[in-house]
C-alpha cells in the first residue's frame, strides 16, 4: 500500500539554527500533504496544510516565517523550522493525501526534534 | 475550527475492565474518525463512523455516533495491555484532521 516516509526520525539541533524535516511519498503522488505537532501525551495539532505547487495554507497561531513549508513536487514537502528555541522541541509528523488514494489519509512515521 | 472535547483525558484501568471514551461537539459533522496512536508512531485509523445512531464493531471495540451527530463514543470491552495508546477522535476535512484533545489510555496487567 501506499506509504508515507519522514526524515530524520530524530533530530538534536542547537537553539538558533534551523533544521528541516522531509516528509515523502513513495508510491503516490501527494497533492496534499499535512504538518503537525504534538507534544508529549498531548493531540496531534495541525500546523499547516501544503498544497503542491502553491504557498502553504497555515493555522492560527502558527508562524509561518519561523515554520517553513515547500512542497515543491508531488512526492516531497518540507518543515524548515528556523532559529529553533528549546520550546520547538516537539514530535512533528505529516500526512499526506493525494492520487490514487483519494480521500484515505496516510501518515509519516513522524520525527522526533529537540532543540537544545 | 470547530472543536471536539474528548474525555477522559487520561485513563489506567486494570486488565479486563471496561471503559467508554468520549467525544462531543456543538456542530454537526457529517463524519468522524477514531484513531489510535502508539509513541513514536503515526496514528493508525480505527474506524469512520458517518451515519447518526449508527454502531461498528472491530472486536473488542464498539464506537457509536450520535443520533444528531454531534457527539461519539467508543466503548472498549475488557480491555488488555495491548490497548494501552492515545486514542484520538477526528474530523476528517478533505484530509485535514483536527483532533480531539486525546484520550491516553493505560492498561495494567
Amino acid at each position: 500500500g501506499a506509504v508515507v516516509s519522514q526524515h530524520p526520525s530524530w533530530v538534536i539541533c542547537k537553539s538558533g539554527t534551523s533544521v528541516k524535516i522531509e516528509c515523502r511519498s513513495l508510491d503516490f503522488q501527494a497533492t496534499t500533504m499535512f504538518w503537525y505537532r504534538q507534544f508529549p501525551k498531548q493531540s496531534l495539532m495541525l500546523m499547516a496544510t501544503s498544497n503542491e505547487g502553491s504557498k502553504a495554507t497555515y493555522e492560527q497561531g502558527v508562524e509561518k516565517d519561523k515554520f517553513l513549508i515547500n512542497h515543491a513536487s508531488l512526492t516531497l514537502s518540507t518543515l524548515t523550522v528556523t532559529s529553533a528555541h528549546p520550546e520547538d522541541s516537539s514530535f512533528y509528523i505529516c500526512s499526506a493525501t493525494g492520487l490514487p488514494s483519494g480521500n484515505t489519509i496516510y501518515f509519516g512515521e513522524g520525527s522526533w526534534l529537540t532543540v537544545v | 475550527t470547530q472543536l471536539l472535547e474528548q474525555s477522559p483525558q487520561f485513563l489506567s484501568i486494570q486488565e479486563g475492565e471496561n471503559l467508554t471514551v468520549y467525544c462531543n461537539s456543538s456542530s454537526v459533522f457529517s463524519s468522524l474518525q477514531w484513531y489510535r496512536q502508539e509513541p513514536g508512531e503515526g496514528p493508525v485509523l480505527l474506524v469512520t463512523v458517518v451515519t447518526g445512531g449508527e454502531v461498528k464493531k472491530l472486536k473488542r471495540l464498539t464506537f457509536q455516533f450520535g443520533d444528531a451527530r454531534k457527539d461519539s463514543s467508543l466503548h472498549i470491552t475488557a480491555a488488555q495491555p495491548g490497548d494501552t495508546g492515545l486514542y484520538l477522535c477526528g474530523r476528517n476535512q478533505g484530509g485535514k484532521l483536527i483532533f480531539g484533545q486525546g484520550t491516553e489510555l493505560s492498561v495494567k496487567p
